[in-house]
């Protein structure tokens, strides 16, 4: 079954301590892959996207994610942290056969000053 | 631009009684729109794909009569809660897709007593 499934549940960090959000998914072809961030009391935004091409993607607020087929991952990774990056974080996943986005667990990353 | 609403954002009401939530994206036409379950701390769950003119797609587990979904233009799709009972409490959340990215609503946050 098609499946996104992302390690940490919840993680904690100090303001300017580099982040990497674990995001793996079952294998099923070709896929569109995405991060999504949820800020409290906000609707989902779009953070990155990986379509095509270089597996490195920038996305906004200095957040990057890597694609690497060989270990269907796709990792979010951010240098340095602000407070205001508090919030859940969403990897998602949309095969080719269909529209549907697969969305994992979601990550609750809480940073403080 | 691409922005979608959800109408009412939060909506209590009877045991038994129905309820109706909109979905509208405001600055794009959507020929799919998605309709989402999120419980607290849990990650989105996708309940029904949602195509305009047709009628919709419902993931499995999902009761197609108590969730009825109207997607009756290209701007606007409802999902109806019927016979709503206190474990249809949740948050929904709508999206809407343009191209092959969705662009998701704010939520509505539905309490039934």
């Amino acid at each position: 079954a098609q499946s996104v499934s992302q390690h940490n549940h919840h993680v904690i960090l100090s303001e300017a301590a580099s982040l990497e959000l674990g995001c793996n998914y079952s294998y099923g072809g070709t896929v569109n892959l995405f991060w999504y961030v949820q800020y409290p009391g906000q609707h989902l935004q779009l953070l990155l996207k990986y379509f095509s091409g270089d597996p490195l993607v920038k996305g906004i607020k200095g957040f990057e994610a890597e694609f690497i087929k060989s270990k269907f991952s796709f990792n979010l990774r951010k240098p340095s942290v602000q407070w205001s990056d508090t919030a859940e974080y969403f990897c998602a996943v949309r095969y080719y056969n269909t529209d549907k986005l697969i969305f994992g667990t979601g990550t609750r990353l809480q940073v403080f000053p | 631009g691409a922005v979608v609403s959800q109408h009412p954002s939060w909506v209590i009401c009877k045991s038994g009684t129905s309820v109706k939530i909109e979905c509208r994206s405001l600055d794009f036409q959507a020929t799919t729109m998605f309709w989402y379950r999120q419980f607290p701390k849990q990650s989105l769950m996708l309940m029904a794909t949602s195509n305009e003119g047709s009628k919709a797609t419902y993931e499995q587990g999902v009761e197609k009569d108590k969730f009825l979904i109207n997607h009756a233009s290209l701007t606007l799709s409802t999902l109806t809660v019927t016979s709503a009972h206190p474990e249809d409490s949740s948050f929904y959340i709508c999206s809407a897709q343009t191209g092959v990215e969705q662009f998701f609503g704010p939520g509505t946050r539905l309490t039934v007593l």
